[in-house]
C-alpha cells in the first residue's frame, strides 16, 4: 500500500499559521498532492510536488522530503473558511494516480 | 470555470438493483476516473479510464462495476446488483494529462448512492 499518515485533527486560531504534517512510504513515488475538502464537498485541487522543497502558492505552501517520506502543508492568516479536511495523497507504485490519506481535519476557531 | 458535472446529486436503491452514475468531465480532458469515499472514510481510487478503455483499476473495482464513455461527453459508472456496502459517495474526476502541478486531478460533486 502507499502507507499514507497524517494526523486526524488539528485546531488553531483564526489569523495563526498551522502546519499539517504528512508521511508516506517512499518506494516507487510519483508525487505528492494535497487537496482540500470542505464537508460533503468534492476535493479541490491545493498543491502538487514532485521536487524536494517549498512550493508557495498565497496563503497556502507545500514542502517536500522525497528522502524522508515527509510532507507538510502550511496554511497563513488562517481564516475560518479553511475549517475543512485537507488530504494528502501521492502517486506511486508505478502508477501517477493519486492515492489519498485519511485526511486531517481542520479545525478554525474565532 | 470548467468543472465536472455529476448527475444524480442522490441516489437511492434497492439492494441487488443496478445503478447508473454519469458523469460529464472537462471537454478537454483525456482521462477520467471513479473515487469513492465511504462515509466518514477516505476516499478510494476505484478506476482510471484513457484513450477508451481501463488503464488501471483498484482491486474494489471487481466484476460488479463497468465504466463506460458512450459518447464523446458522457463517462459512467455502472453497478450491478448493489451491496448494503456499496452506499457512499461516488466522485469522478478528469484530468488533461497524467496526474501532476499542470494536470490536477478536477472533481465533481459527487453521487451520494444509498443502497436500502
Amino acid at each position: 500500500g502507499q502507507n499514507i499518515d497524517q494526523p486526524t485533527e488539528m485546531t488553531a486560531t483564526e489569523g495563526a499559521i498551522v502546519q499539517i504534517n504528512c508521511t508516506y512510504q517512499t518506494s516507487g513515488f510519483n508525487g505528492l498532492f494535497w487537496y482540500q475538502q470542505h464537508a460533503g464537498e468534492a476535493p479541490t485541487f491545493l498543491s502538487y510536488n514532485v521536487l524536494d522543497g517549498l512550493e508557495e502558492k498565497g496563503r497556502f505552501s507545500s514542502f517536500l522530503s522525497r528522502s524522508k517520506g515527509y510532507s507538510y502543508l502550511l496554511l497563513k492568516e488562517l481564516q475560518m473558511k479553511d475549517s475543512a479536511s485537507y488530504l494528502c495523497a501521492r502517486g506511486g507504485g508505478g502508477s501517477y494516480i493519486p492515492t489519498f490519506g485519511r485526511g486531517t481535519s481542520l479545525i478554525v476557531h474565532p | 470555470e470548467p468543472e465536472v458535472t455529476q448527475t444524480p446529486s442522490h441516489q437511492v436503491t434497492q439492494m441487488g438493483q443496478e445503478v447508473i452514475l454519469r458523469c460529464v468531465p472537462i471537454s478537454n480532458h483525456l482521462y477520467f476516473y471513479w473515487y469513492r469515499q465511504i462515509l466518514g472514510q477516505k476516499v478510494e481510487f476505484l478506476v482510471s479510464f484513457y484513450n477508451n478503455e481501463i488503464s488501471e483499476k483498484s482491486e474494489i473495482f471487481d466484476d460488479q462495476f463497468s465504466v463506460e464513455r458512450p459518447d464523446g461527453s458522457n463517462f459512467t459508472l455502472k453497478i450491478r446488483s448493489t451491496k448494503l456496502e456499496d452506499s457512499a459517495m461516488y466522485f469522478c474526476a478528469s484530468s488533461d494529462n497524467r496526474p501532476s502541478y499542470n494536470s490536477p486531478l478536477h472533481f465533481g460533486n459527487g453521487t451520494r448512492l444509498t443502497v436500502t
